[in-house]
């Protein structure tokens, strides 16, 4: 099947600053790819959709100044999450539809996640 | 975006075969009906996606009726490692449709 790919698995990182993190589709090209958030025993959060070479559309409620998604090619989508606070502690994955749906159905793929504590 | 209504938790015991149905009552003509398996700290894992009717692969079956109100996962035989929270996800394909989460069902899988 499709791999997606996040790294850093795990980041800690102080309170005000940065941290990035990559989703990369590995076999295939995405046209779309979308950012989640989820919080222990708690569902999925869809933070934002972004699409390759546009800017990135954001739910209601996530800050887009805060968390900067760049979707500069068909196989590699980032997030960043700028001045980082204890309340962005969470574990963020990534989902990426394939651009030839033909081959891969409707299905979307998703990363093994990544875990980010702020300190 | 149709909503799903899933059953917030089931236990079974291994060798069983595990039901889990889905309601999504507003489901629109071109959403697709796709399913999720979630470990503790690792992201959803596909498990099986289908439009009407039976789709049945190698892990599960998924069974929807004509209306397609609903949907219902069919997990054969489960064993200890089936042990995780089960997705059940409506949407359209391509472009900008987004994949909305609701609660989940949390699989207890007992020896």
């Amino acid at each position: 099947g499709a791999v997606v790919s996040q790294h850093p698995s795990r980041v800690i990182c102080k309170s005000g600053t940065s941290v990035k993190i990559e989703c990369r589709s590995l076999d295939f090209q995405a046209t779309t790819m979308f950012w989640y958030r989820q919080f222990p025993k708690q569902s999925l959060m869809l933070m934002a959709t972004s699409n390759e070479g546009s800017k990135a559309t954001y739910e209601q409620g996530v800050e887009k100044d805060k968390f900067l998604i760049n979707h500069a090619s068909l196989t590699l989508s980032t997030l960043t999450v700028t001045s980082a606070h204890p309340e962005d502690s969470s574990f963020y994955i990534c989902s990426a539809r394939p651009r030839d749906r033909a081959n891969s159905g409707n299905t979307i793929y998703f990363g093994e996640g990544s875990w980010l504590t702020v300190v | 975006l149709a909503k799903t209504t899933q059953p917030i938790s089931m236990d079974s015991y291994e060798g069983q075969e595990v039901n889990i149905t889905c309601s999504h009552n507003n489901i629109a003509t071109n959403d697709y009906i796709t399913w999720y398996q979630q470990f503790p700290s690792q992201g959803p894992r596909f498990i099986i996606q289908g439009y009407k009717t039976k789709v049945t692969n190698e892990v599960a079956s998924l069974f929807i009726p004509a209306d397609r109100k609903s949907s219902t996962l069919s997990l054969p035989r489960v064993s200890l490692s089936d042990t995780a929270v089960y997705y059940c996800l409506v949407g359209a394909s391509g472009g900008y449709n987004k994949l909305i989460f609701g609660a989940g069902t949390r699989l207890a899988v007992h020896p």
